[in-house]
């Protein structure tokens, strides 16, 4: 059963910049994956952030930005803002038809 | 604009069935996979299902044999037919539109969401 990884939680200060990553519990991630990165917050629908690894959806300000760095899928907030305070969660695309979401991320901004 | 608005939910006993749709507009809804996603209180995301332009289907693991997912193109519709519930099933359930890439009928990414409906499954 695969697992995709992500810190459970992390926080950053307004302003600065912040790398969540999206990881396998067996292997390494690659753009094979299409990783793709989800916002959540609290009662709300997940809103599509980033897909195909560091393709922006649609009015997503690119101080949101991605990447693989090493053997893993990235997600960088560069200037964080308040209102990026929320869920976060990348989901892998294993192949089959098969998607995993990863545990996600909870990012505080203090 | 794209709109997905999902109905259907409530509460049911263990063991029983239900059956949620999507209505969807704003898009050629023939023309797209769709998905079902759904999150558990307090819990994160998990994928559920996913259904090709032209039908086909696949299941994560957790409900592979139990939910049957299904459209109709007529009425721009998605369902999602669920039984035999255990109580891990009570979740919010999302519909979700999905781009998928070139070449291929259901990789991709989930780009549009419903608002969800909740199942709730208990006695």
């Amino acid at each position: 059963q695969t697992v995709v990884t992500q810190e459970p939680s992390f926080s950053v200060s307004p302003g600065g910049t912040v790398t969540l990553t999206c990881g396998l519990s067996s292997g390494s991630v690659s753009t094979a994956y299409y990783p793709s990165w989800y916002q959540q917050t609290p009662g709300q629908a997940p809103r599509t952030l980033l897909y195909s690894t560091n393709t922006r959806s649609s009015g997503v300000p690119d101080r949101f930005s991605g990447s693989i760095l090493g053997n893993k899928a990235a997600l960088t907030i560069t200037g964080a803002q308040a209102d990026d305070e929320s869920d976060y969660y990348c989901v892998l695309y294993m192949g089959s038809g098969i998607s995993v979401f990863g545990g996600g991320t909870k990012l505080t901004v203090l | 604009e794209v709109q997905l608005l999902e109905s259907g939910g409530g509460l049911v006993q263990p063991g029983g069935s239900l059956r949620l749709s999507c209505a969807a507009s704003g898009f050629t809804f023939s023309s797209y996979a769709m998905s079902w996603v759904r999150q558990a209180p307090g819990k994160g995301l998990e994928w559920v299902s996913v259904i090709s332009s032209a039908g086909d289907t696949y299941y994560a693991d957790s409900v592979k044999g139990r939910f049957t997912m299904s459209r109709d193109n007529s009425k721009n519709t998605l369902y999602l037919q669920m039984s035999s519930l255990r109580a891990e099933d009570t979740a919010v359930y999302y519909c979700a539109k999905r781009k998928t890439l070139p070449g291929s009928t259901v990789a991709g990414y989930f780009d549009y969401w419903g608002q969800g409906t909740l199942v709730t499954v208990s006695s």
